[in-house]
């Protein structure tokens, strides 16, 4: 398996630009999430998604984040618009459903807003 | 409600020394307990766990033991090589994955 896959790897992009970042899990695996890294505030959950629903988003920072999980392969995080304290690593994790802590997690997107 | 706890960094040792990152966690009920690691450029990838009281996570040389009576995952590495220089997360979860939480991350450097 080729692992969580993330894309883009890195994104530049102007303050007020509109955002979307994807993820594509591990087959098989039920559970999706999305994280966010600074140096300011370490690692943060935003949004995690099981079976393609949302369960839990409380920690999506405000209305200019949203998550989407069309399907079990494939999800999208989008900021509109950006600001350039968006500037972060956001990382995709996923596992399997009696797995719950054992999140295999993609590369990461470096998110830069100028 | 549920946390953990890590001690601050970063730890800055030389090769061969003995390492120990200290975590402690809250929790109701009986958590599952882990330790990933971060290096520099990656995504986080887990390094061990223990799922139950006194049970004993290894792998590459690392170490944790679930304590219950202090509630404590303390990381432990009997000599540490350059490429251990990471951060450490340690991190624990309920049984039916109605919470999941990670620490603040614990650099580690390691001096040839």
């Amino acid at each position: 398996d080729a692992g969580v896959i993330q894309s883009p790897r890195h994104e530049v992009t102007e303050m007020g630009q509109e955002v979307t970042l994807r993820c594509k899990p591990i087959s098989g695996h039920d559970y999706l999430f999305w994280y966010r890294q600074t140096m300011m505030r370490g690692l943060e959950l935003l949004i995690y998604f099981n079976n393609n629903v949302p369960i839990d988003d409380s920690g999506m920072p405000e209305d200019r984040f949203s998550a989407k999980m069309p399907n079990a392969s494939f999800s999208t995080l989008k900021i509109q618009p950006s600001e350039p304290r968006d500037s972060a690593v956001y990382f995709c994790a996923s596992t399997e459903p009696d797995r719950v802590g054992e999140q295999f997690f993609g590369p990461g997107t470096r998110l830069t807003v100028l | 409600g549920d946390s953990v706890t890590q001690m601050e960094g970063p730890v800055t040792l030389s090769e061969e020394a003995f390492l120990t990152i200290n975590c402690t966690y809250t929790a109701t009920g009986y958590p599952s307990l882990f330790w990933y690691v971060q290096y520099p450029g990656e995504g986080l990838q887990l390094l061990l766990k223990a799922t139950k009281a006194d049970d004993k996570g290894s792998n590459k040389g690392f170490e944790a033991t679930y304590r219950k009576e202090t509630t404590s995952f303390h990381l432990e590495k009997g000599s540490v090589q350059v490429s251990d220089s990471a951060v450490y997360f340690c991190a624990l979860s309920d049984r039916g994955f109605n919470k999941f939480y990670f620490g603040s991350g614990t650099k580690l450097n390691v001096k040839p």
